[in-house]
């Protein structure tokens, strides 16, 4: 089974509104990473967490991180239209080497 | 700089017959990746090169499906006797180095089996 899981799969808001995503995974990891697709085709790298980190900002990115609940959000600010994609959670196990990825959410901005 | 490229961005292809799907990784980056996507799903993982290591296989899903790395750079992905359930977009990631974890995403093949 999938490693990380997304929650919602599918998030419809209006422009302006923030969108809140959420990431649970099943074992120990290192990091976590989240990423954008447009399109059904290649992965945009947005944000990295390390496991012994609690929060992260870029931009209007936010990412939290709770290990002990082994959960991760990403919440986006101000939300805009350009910003309807699905959105991915990844993690790397504490053993080298592929990262597992969940089944995203897709996220609808309304203009 | 040149970004990771996948040839060729589609194929269709008649069930039973061979197909290749080329990934060109990030000149340097030692770390290569395939993924599957079906349509609306997310990505799963089916091989992974790191450097000269043998690579990680463990997610092809059947030995119709093998891939090869030459030289450290470009791979191949070859599936056999294609099956109309082969249909996907198959995508290909490049790292830097072993332990680091952003990968670098080609735009992918999206594969259709008549």
């Amino acid at each position: 089974s999938q490693q990380g899981e997304e929650d919602p799969q599918a998030l419809s808001i209006q422009e302006g509104e923030n969108a809140t995503m959420n990431c649970s995974y099943k074992t120990s990891i290192n990091n976590l990473q989240w990423y954008r697709q447009n399109s059904g085709r290649g992965l945009v790298h947005l944000i990295l967490i390390r496991s012994n980190e609690r929060e992260k900002h870029s931009g209007r990115l936010r990412v939290t991180l709770d290990t002990s609940k082994k959960s991760s959000s990403l919440l986006i600010t101000a939300s805009r239209a350009a910003d309807t994609a699905s959105y991915f959670c990844a993690t790397d196990g504490t053993n080298a080497g592929k990262s597992t990825f969940g089944d995203g959410t897709t996220l609808t901005v309304k203009p | 700089g040149a970004g990771v490229s996948q040839s060729p961005s589609n194929k269709v292809t008649e069930k039973g017959k061979d197909v290749e799907l080329r990934c060109d990784p990030i000149s340097g980056h030692t770390a290569l990746y395939w993924y599957r996507q079906s349509l609306g799903q997310g990505l799963e993982f089916l091989i992974y090169f790191q450097g000269n290591s043998a690579p990680d296989k463990s997610g092809l899903p059947s030995d119709r499906f093998s891939a090869e790395r030459t030289g450290g750079s470009v791979s191949t992905l070859t599936i056999q006797r294609t099956q109309q359930e082969d249909s996907a977009v198959y995508l290909c990631a490049s790292t830097p180095s072993q332990g680091v974890s952003e990968q670098y995403f080609g735009p992918g093949t999206r594969l259709t089996v008549t």
